[in-house]
């Protein structure tokens, strides 16, 4: 399952809170990715990660912001949550290269009231 | 830029055939195939690459035709456990890597 864990698994928080889901792989992939899935959407790339530090935007990554201070963690912060980003959250790794298989994480379900 | 997915959605008794379809309007590099149950995270399925090299599942087969940006994914001889939700994703270069772009997904439904 590629060791890759989300936490938390599921979060409730009021609108303009701050939030911050952390995404945790064990076997040192150099790619990392933050997707949402909404019903009807299918998933969307929020942010990803080539490298410790590098980072680049997906297509919507408006209202997040990201960080990857170590190989194994990959961060996603909402800096104030809106009700629009209620969602499932799932983090993934390729391995390899970019263009190569994708494994995903369990996911976050995230509630925004 | 999203890649189109067809049908939407299909139901199948067991041992039936269907097929999945994903087209872009962009040329692709390669085409990924995911499969998800409900309430669980996508599953890996298969990597069609330029050229014809495929990389994946043993028991499901695909075809990636470059020239028409199209992918199908065909499943024959279905069983209950190939219920889930299909995704496509086209791995599109841009950005400082590129990254994959996910179809809206499929919806295939086995029933006994």
């Amino acid at each position: 399952d590629a060791g890759i864990t989300q936490s938390p698994r599921h979060k409730v928080t009021e609108t303009g809170t701050p939030v911050t889901l952390r995404c945790h792989q064990t076997e040192n992939h150099r790619y990392m990715y933050w997707y949402r899935q909404d019903p009807g959407h299918g998933l969307r790339l929020i942010h990803y990660s080539y490298g410790v530090k590098d980072t680049d935007k997906g297509e919507v990554s408006d209202g997040y912001s990201v960080s990857r201070s170590k190989t194994e963690d990959f961060l996603l912060t909402l800096e104030s949550a809106t009700s629009s980003q209620t969602s499932v959250y799932f983090c993934a790794i390729s391995v390899g290269g970019a263009y190569n298989e994708q494994f995903f994480g369990p996911g976050t379900r995230l509630t925004v009231l | 830029q999203q890649p189109v997915q067809s049908p939407q959605a299909v139901i199948l008794r067991e041992g039936e055939d269907a097929v999945i379809n994903c087209s872009s309007s962009k040329a692709l590099y390669s085409v990924h195939w995911y499969r998800q149950k409900h309430g669980e995270a996508p599953v890996f399925l298969m990597i069609l690459l330029k050229g014809g090299e495929q990389k994946g599942h043993e028991k499901i087969s695909a075809s990636f035709n470059e020239k028409k940006q199209q992918s199908s994914l065909y499943l024959t001889a279905s069983q209950l456990s190939y219920s889930g939700t299909y995704f496509c994703g086209s791995f599109i270069y841009g950005g400082s890597q590129g990254n994959l772009i996910f179809g809206k997904g499929t919806k295939l439904s086995v029933k006994p």
